[in-house]
Order: C-alpha cells, then sequence, then structure tokens
C-alpha cells in the first residue's frame, strides 16, 4: 500500500527564517507523482508543485524550493525567508497506481504540517 | 480556464436532517471528481471519488452519499445527518485518464451539526 509520511506535525518560525518541510513516502510503482499542496486558513487547498518519479532535478519558485531524492524516497519542500503569509498546512501527496488500465486519480495525501511563521 | 464551485461555503444543521452539498466544474469535460472530508483542521479523508456520470466509488463506509447526474456536477448528500458528520468539505477535480495529474480544490464547506 502506499502511504505518505509527513513527520513534523507542527513547526514555528520566525520571519526571515528558513524553513524545511519533509515528506517520505513508500510506494512500489515506479511511475509515480508527487505533489506539494498549501491549505491557508480560509481553508481552500492550493496546488503547488508535481514532480514525477524520473524527473529527480531540484526545483526552484521564488522563495519556495523542492528537493526530491529517490534514493531516501524523500520529497522535501524548503521555503527560504518565510513570511507570515507563508503560514499554512502543508500537505504532501503521491499519485496511486493506475488500476485496470484506468487512471482514477486518486492521490495519497499525508497528515500535514502546519507552519506558523511569527513576526 | 477551468474552474470549480462549491456551496454553500458554511451550514449549521440539526441532527437527523438531511443534506445536500453541490459541486460543479467549469471548463473541462469528463473530470474525475472528489469528495474529502477534513476534522480539526488537519488530513484529508476521501469520502467519494466518480469517474464519469453515474460512476461512484466510497472510499469509506458511512451515512453519507454520493450522485454524479451530470458530467461536470457532483452532489454529496445524507438523509440524516449525524454529530459525526460535521467537518470541513472538500469537493475536487483533476484532469481524467491520465495519471498524475493534480487535484483542484474547491473552498470548501463547513458543516456544523447541532
Amino acid at each position: 500500500a502506499q502511504k505518505v509520511t509527513q513527520a513534523q506535525t507542527e513547526i514555528s518560525v520566525v520571519e526571515k527564517e528558513d524553513v524545511t518541510l519533509d515528506c517520505v513516502y513508500e510506494t512500489r510503482d515506479t511511475t509515480y507523482y508527487l505533489f506539494w499542496y498549501k491549505q491557508p486558513p480560509s481553508g481552500e487547498l492550493v496546488f503547488l508543485i508535481r514532480r514525477n518519479s524520473f524527473d529527480e532535478q531540484n526545483e526552484i519558485s521564488g522563495r519556495y524550493s523542492w528537493n526530491f531524492q529517490k534514493s531516501t524516497s524523500s520529497f522535501n519542500f524548503t521555503i527560504t525567508a518565510s513570511q507570515v503569509v507563508d503560514s499554512a498546512v502543508y500537505f504532501c501527496a503521491l499519485s496511486e497506481r493506475i488500476s485496470g488500465g484506468t487512471s482514477y486519480g486518486k492521490l495519497t495525501f499525508g497528515q500535514g504540517t502546519i507552519l506558523t511563521v511569527h513576526p | 480556464s477551468q474552474t470549480i464551485h462549491q456551496w454553500p461555503a458554511t451550514l449549521v444543521q440539526p441532527v437527523g436532517s438531511p443534506l445536500s452539498l453541490e459541486c460543479t466544474v467549469e471548463g473541462t469535460s469528463n473530470p474525475n471528481l472528489y469528495w474529502y472530508r477534513q476534522a480539526a483542521g488537519r488530513g484529508l479523508q476521501l469520502l467519494f471519488y466518480s469517474v464519469g456520470i453515474g460512476q461512484i466509488s466510497s472510499e469509506v463506509p458511512q451515512n453519507l452519499s454520493a450522485s454524479r447526474p451530470q458530467d461536470r456536477q457532483f452532489i454529496l448528500s445524507s438523509k440524516k445527518l449525524l454529530l459525526s458528520d460535521s467537518g470541513f468539505y472538500l469537493c475536487a477535480w483533476s484532469v481524467g485518464q491520465v495519471m498524475g495529474q493534480p487535484q483542484h480544490f474547491g473552498d470548501g464547506t463547513r458543516l456544523s451539526i447541532l
């Protein structure tokens, strides 16, 4: 069975600190996709990034960066120079394998990490 | 561009009353559709998903049901609400028939059962 573990339940930092959110996954598939979502206090989930299992290049988008390492089954998310607006719950997710030749797009979500950035 | 609408945003219902939450998607055809529940602002529990009209898969046995009467419409229902049905309900869609597509979420419905 697939599993996503976000061991950090809550993280609290002061503005301008760097913070890394950990995500470890388990899957038997050789082809899979990983995702990060942000859930601000307003509640909606915002899609941040998708990474496929064949692309281990790190990605940077502004203050956000993602480190994908297949050898350790990890897909960690770093926020550089954190800001108060980064306060949210962050979810890591893994795509589920195709069943019967038809992809139904299900995702396995981690339990989320609550990030609080203090001014 | 694609958009997803979910309503109502907030709902307060007495125990034993019926429920109907609606979700519609615009700008795409034959999407996969999902209903999630989130308790206490933490993990997402997948309740139902659908790959086409009338095709509903239930992930967790419970007091709720789902229907997809039209391609881009997904409805979450209950005949008699329980206290344990309280929570934050999220509808989502993804591109159908293609693996690895991100899910895109609605704004959610906060349901309180009294």
